[in-house]
């Protein structure tokens, strides 16, 4: 069956350059989580959607950042101005239900290098 | 706040040998415990998890965890290793659905 897809899966942009990243998630699935991973690290949280509304962003790093999901179903995560240290590898999950006993269901992951 | 540590960046091990991979915890709360696992160019997978119940979890691919609560422990464990098993390994705490994740155990499977 169809998994948690995400586009594109390397993105290479000059600094200073806007980026966006999307996510398709299991069809149905109400929860839709982004993360970072750092090279050589676990991924970390950076904001968590149920259906439409954005309920927690309180891992994004800086106002640059800004995620949406207007549907309910595909969001979008944009990077403003990139730099440097957004080099990573962005994850995309979801899970059917809200709650914390649920699985999260993970996509490939963009991998954006910023030059 | 939670966290979670994982004791060891790399196990090498030889095939068919046991393995373990560590992980402790810390939170103030009940906990929800997770092991991924993550193949080169794939997404993070589900092995295991542990909501309530029997400490001792089994998951898929042969691998099983156990919650050890007065050790803040979840250690994964598989009794025998396949060369297919090399990946990196991550244990994680779900809190409001959010997953806290340590760094990683990257486990090599040697012939």
């Amino acid at each position: 069956g169809a998994g948690v897809s995400q586009s594109p899966r390397y993105k290479v942009a000059k600094r200073g350059q806007d980026v966006a990243l999307r996510c398709d998630p299991i069809s149905g699935h109400v929860s839709l989580f982004w993360y970072q991973q750092a090279l050589g690290q676990g991924p970390e949280f950076l904001t968590y959607f149920q259906n439409e509304a954005q309920l927690d962003k309180s891992g994004l790093p800086s106002d640059r950042f800004f995620a949406e999901r207007p549907e309910g179903s595909v969001s979008t995560l944009k990077i403003q101005r990139t730099q440097q240290e957004d080099s990573a590898v962005y994850l995309c999950a979801s899970s059917l239900v809200a709650g914390s006993t649920d699985t999260q269901y993970f996509g490939p992951g963009t991998r954006l290098t910023v030059l | 706040a939670q966290s979670v540590t994982q004791l060891d960046s790399q196990v090498p091990v030889f095939e068919e040998a046991p393995v373990e991979l560590r992980c402790n915890y810390s939170s103030s709360v009940s906990v929800y415990l997770f092991w991924y696992v993550q193949y080169p160019n794939q997404g993070l997978q589900l092995l295991l998890k542990y909501l309530s119940g029997s400490t001792l979890v089994k998951g898929i691919n042969g691998f099983e965890a156990e919650f050890n609560k007065s050790q803040t422990s979840f250690h994964l464990r598989k009794p025998s290793v396949h060369i297919s098993d090399t990946a990196e390994y991550f244990c994680a705490v779900s809190r409001g659905g959010k997953l806290t994740f340590g760094q990683g155990t990257i486990l090599t499977v040697h012939p």
